[in-house]
Order: structure tokens, then C-alpha cells, then sequence
């Protein structure tokens, strides 16, 4: 298996532009997580879904920031308009819900916003 | 709301000491809780988890925590460590809503001298 993938690895923009983040959930897992990592912060659960559906959108930031996942393969994460606050490591994880809540994390995106 | 502390930022050893890396949490049920380790520009891996029964648990990399109901305590533990074992180590509480989402702590950065 492939594991959590996320593109891209690195993104750089400039303040003001739509940034939008990716990742791939391990075939046959059913939940995904979105977390945020800064220094100041740490690890931040921005979102999860459970079958394609937003369950917990709590820690989404604020309106800028959205969240999508069309199908049970693949799930975005958006910023627009993007500001140098932003600039953090973003995680996409997995997990399948039975019984097992064993979380499998991509690489993250390193986000810099200048 | 649950929560999980890591007192120590930052821990240094000297390869082949022991180490243990303290956890406490808040959560007004029977926690699950996990411990992740992200080396350099990685993602998270799971370590280890509990989640009932025998309150010690053994984990990869020769890992172990503890369970510690009366001191609302889950602490690493590893007998000799290597150099390989230095990354940062996330400590982390099921949420209460259905168990579904993490809250992790802000880590703990683990140094090791040779």
C-alpha cells in the first residue's frame, strides 16, 4: 500500500492567492483527518470526515479555510485567500473505523506564505 | 473536552541511557490514548496505544508506556536509546465524540548525544 499521499510536498505563495492542499486516504479506510502543525501551536485538528462527510469542522481556523472530500479517495484542503499566518505543515491522516484507531498520517505540505 | 500535556519541550540523552518522555491528560471517560513519533520532515507514526486492559503496553522500536489511571499519566519509556530514535514524539487522547479524532499534545523534541 501506498500510504497517505499529499501533494504538493512544498508550496510557496504569496499573500492573497488560493492555495489548495491534496491527499489521498489509504484505500478502505473511511475517516480523514486534516491537522495543522506550527511551532507555536503544535499539532491542530483543523477537520475530519467519516464516509465523505464533515463531522468536526471545529478547528477550521476561520472562513477562509474550507474543506472537501467528493469521494472516498481524495480530499482538499483550501485557503483563499492565503496569509502569512497560514504558513505551517499540514497533515492529511487515515484511519479505518473497525475497532482499529490506528492513524496513518502522509508527509504533510509545508506551506510558506510570503 | 479532552486534553494532553507534554511538559518537556525538549529532552537530551546520551545514546544507550534510558529515557522516558512524560504525557498527562484530561478526559472525563476511559481515555484511548497513543503515542506518535515524527522524525525529521516526516509524517507521524504510531508508537504504541492503549486503550483497556493491561496497563503497560509494548510498542515498536522497543517502546513502552504505561497507564496510570490515579496520576492521569501515560508516559514513554525506552531501556537504551539509539541515535536513530531522535525526532519528536507526540502524545495523544481520543476525542470524546465517538472516540473518531485525536488531540494531540505540542511534543516533545528528543535529542541524542552519541
Amino acid at each position: 500500500d501506498a500510504g497517505v499521499i499529499q501533494s504538493p510536498r512544498h508550496e510557496v505563495t504569496e499573500m492573497g492567492q488560493e492555495v489548495t492542499l491534496r491527499c489521498k486516504p489509504i484505500s478502505g479506510h473511511n475517516s480523514l483527518f486534516w491537522y495543522r502543525q506550527t511551532m507555536m501551536r503544535g499539532l491542530e485538528l483543523l477537520i475530519y470526515f467519516n464516509n465523505n462527510v464533515p463531522i468536526d469542522d471545529s478547528g477550521m481556523p476561520e472562513d477562509r479555510f474550507s474543506a472537501k472530500m467528493p469521494n472516498a479517495s481524495f480530499s482538499t484542503l483550501k485557503i483563499q485567500p492565503s496569509e502569512p499566518r497560514d504558513s505551517a505543515v499540514y497533515f492529511c491522516a487515515s484511519r479505518r473505523d473497525r475497532g482499529d484507531e490506528k492513524l496513518f498520517f502522509g508527509s504533510g505540505t509545508q506551506l510558506s506564505v510570503l | 473536552a479532552q486534553s494532553v500535556t507534554q511538559p518537556d519541550i525538549h529532552i537530551t540523552v546520551s545514546e544507550g541511557a534510558s529515557l522516558e518522555l512524560r504525557c498527562n491528560y484530561s478526559y472525563g471517560a476511559t481515555p484511548y490514548l497513543f503515542w506518535y513519533v515524527q522524525s525529521p520532515g516526516q509524517g507521524l507514526q504510531l508508537l504504541l496505544k492503549y486503550f483497556s486492559g493491561d496497563t503497560l503496553v509494548q510498542g515498536i522500536k522497543g517502546f513502552e508506556a504505561e497507564f496510570k489511571r490515579s496520576q492521569s499519566s501515560f508516559n514513554l519509556r525506552k531501556p537504551s536509546v539509539h541515535w536513530s530514535d531522535a525526532a519528536e514524539y507526540f502524545c495523544a487522547v481520543g476525542k470524546d465524540t465517538g472516540r473518531r479524532a485525536l488531540t494531540f499534545g505540542s511534543g516533545t523534541r528528543l535529542q541524542v548525544q552519541p
